[in-house]
Order: structure tokens, then sequence, then C-alpha cells
């Protein structure tokens, strides 16, 4: 059974970079089943994709996001990352990292979830 | 960027009644990318339907998926206590997005 984990700062200041990263567990990153992405939901609100990634680097982004988002992967520690620039209070949010089997697909496979606030 | 508009925002019944839940989109979802998903307080959202009709893995009958194009349903035969959740639809047709999600609460 897929597991995911994601960590990172739950608190970053305006204007800064977000970073969180996702350990998968139960199943292998390099495999080619599987797409690795992320999803954030503020506080109360819906849920929006914000990206994702293959094995191989290949990625896939929100176009209103693209501008500032970035998402890696490291094979050799069973992670891959998000990166978010010039973050503001509207990019508060619980991120989750998640799999599905294409790059713009269902998702089956959902890490717990982290709060990131942005504030000074 | 292909829009989803669910209704009701809620619905309010009983454990044992039939939950009808619609999601529209603002163009036609290509070959039925839509998949639904429920979530409760706290967790995250969890997988039901794929490919607008197929259950994901472990999840009960009592939940099946129908539609094309750009009208979709989401219907639950027989509400059971831990069905009282927050329900959201995605399209995958085009890059991904979400609908704003129903919630069934117990009437």
């Amino acid at each position: 059974q897929l597991q995911l984990q994601e960590s990172g700062p739950g608190l970053v200041k305006p204007s800064e970079t977000l970073s969180l990263t996702c350990t998968v567990s139960g199943g292998s990153i390099t495999s080619s089943s599987y797409y690795w992405g992320w999803i954030r939901q503020p506080p109360g609100k819906g849920l929006e994709w914000i990206g994702s990634i293959n094995y191989s680097g290949s990625t896939y982004y929100n176009p209103s996001l693209k501008s500032r988002v970035t998402i890696s992967v490291d094979t050799s520690k069973k992670q891959f990352s998000l990166k978010l620039t010039s973050v503001t209070a509207a990019d508060t949010a619980v991120y989750y990292c998640a799999s599905g089997p294409y790059s713009s697909s269902w998702l089956d496979y959902w890490g717990q979830g982290t709060l990131v606030t942005v504030s000074s | 960027e292909i829009v989803l508009t669910q209704s009701p925002g809620t619905l309010s019944l009983s454990p044992g009644e039939r939950a009808t839940l619609s999601c529209r989109a603002s163009q036609s979802v290509s070959s039925s990318y839509l998949a639904w998903y429920q979530q409760k307080p706290g967790q995250a959202p969890r997988l039901l339907i794929y490919g607008a009709s197929s259950r994901a893995t472990g999840i009960p009958d009592r939940f099946s998926g129908s539609g094309s194009g750009t009208d979709f349903t989401l219907t639950i035969s027989r509400l059971e206590p831990e069905d009282f959740a927050v329900y959201y639809c995605q399209q995958y047709g085009s890059f991904v997005t979400f609908g704003q999600g129903t919630k069934v609460e117990i009437k």
C-alpha cells in the first residue's frame, strides 16, 4: 500500500519561498505507474491542483501557478518536492501530496496534508 | 480552464435516504475524465469514483457515478452514518480542476 507523507515549515513569511517535501513508502517512486502531485486547500475552501511530476522529471503545472511553482523528484531519497515562490497570505493552505496513474488523472493515494501559514 | 459547478451546496438527509449530487462542467469533459472524492473534517480526500462511473478499490457499491459530456452525478443509494461528509468532483481531461464541493449533512 502506497503511503505519502508531507514535511516542511508550517510558517513562511510573505514574499519568501514555500518548500515542502513528500516522502514515498510502500511503493517505488521510480515506477512508471505513478505520477506524483501536489494539491492545496485554503482553510474552509475547496481543492486546487498545483501540478505533478513523474519519476523521470517530466512536470505538469496549473497554468495559474506555473510562474511560481517548481516540482522536482529525488529518486535516491524516495521524495518529491514543491517550491512556491513569492508567497502571499492567499497561499495559506493545507498542502497535500498525492499520486495518480497519469500526469493529469484521478488521485488514489494522498498524504495526510500539512498546513502552511503565510504570515510575518 | 474547465470550471466545475456542484449542486446543491448542502444536502440535508437522514441515514437510509438516497443522495444525489450534481457536477456540471463549463465545457465537455473529454472521455468522461471525471472523478469523485469524499472528504471528512481534518482528513485528506478519499477517491470514490474515476472515469465517471468506475468505483475505486474498496469503495462500497452504494456509491455510484454516472454522466458524460458536461453533466455528472454521484449517487449514494442508502446513506450510512459514515457517509456524511463533503464531496468533490474533479475533471482531468484538461489539466485538473475541482468543483467547490457539496456538503452532505445529517437532517
